[in-house]
């Protein structure tokens, strides 16, 4: 059974840098079968799906376009772990953050979710 | 970008009843369609995914049904376990994207 555990600050200054890490238990982050991404939610924009990594004889990244100028999630495969770096965020940045991960082989649906950590954008 | 539509936004139903939510799509996914479930203060649930398939452990009152822009999640004999947030979500087209959910509330 996959486990996602997140850990990271609940509150970011504006113009700075939101870090969030998913470390994951039951599985590899390497995995060739699984994808490992970042969700978010907020009243406003409900649940927005911001981007994912993957490996498959090297790495890949997709982003949304809503982020993709300020979005990096990056692998950890000494630690087994992920993370999400958001630059320059402002208030509409504040959600609950979600790192879920994605099984390629049979679809490409959400099976395992991390237990969330509410960001808040606040000076 | 692919618009996931759910309706209605709220349904009461009574303990023991059955209750039929709707999800639309802006354009075909084929059956790229997944149902999560979400309660206050958790992470969503896989529920069902390529619109028919139970996800592991899944009771089997809860079935989904669909393909191409319509479709539906059933629950029979509703618990108290299954008042909660339910969303649908494509995974057809980038980027992938949810409906607004549906809250099932006790009637």
């Amino acid at each position: 059974q996959v486990q996602l555990q997140q850990s990271g600050p609940g509150l970011v200054k504006p113009s700075q840098t939101l870090s969030l890490t998913c470390a994951i238990s039951g599985d590899s982050v390497s995995s060739n079968s699984a994808a490992w991404n970042w969700i978010r939610q907020s009243p406003s924009r409900g649940l927005e799906w911001l981007g994912r990594t993957y490996y498959r004889s090297k790495w890949f990244n997709d982003y949304a376009v809503s982020v993709r100028s300020r979005i990096t999630i990056n692998p950890d495969t000494s630690r087994n772990q992920f993370s999400l770096q958001l630059n320059s965020v402002t208030p509409e940045d504040t959600a609950v953050y979600y790192c879920a991960r994605q099984d390629i082989e049979v679809a490409a649906h959400f099976d395992s979710w991390g237990q969330g950590t509410l960001v808040t954008v606040s000076s | 970008e692919i618009v996931m539509t759910q309706s209605p936004a709220t349904l009461s139903v009574s303990p023991g009843e059955g209750a039929t939510l709707s999800c639309r799509a802006s354009q075909s996914v084929s059956s790229n369609l997944a149902w999560y479930q979400q309660k206050p203060g958790q992470a969503p649930r896989l529920l069902i995914y390529a619109a028919s398939t139970r996800a592991t452990g899944l009771p089997a009152r809860f079935s989904g049904s669909g393909s191409g822009t319509e479709f539906t999640l059933t629950i029979s004999s509703l618990q108290s376990e299954d008042f909660a947030v339910y969303y649908c979500q494509q995974y057809n087209n980038w980027p992938y994207t949810f409906g607004q959910g549906t809250k099932l509330e006790i009637k």
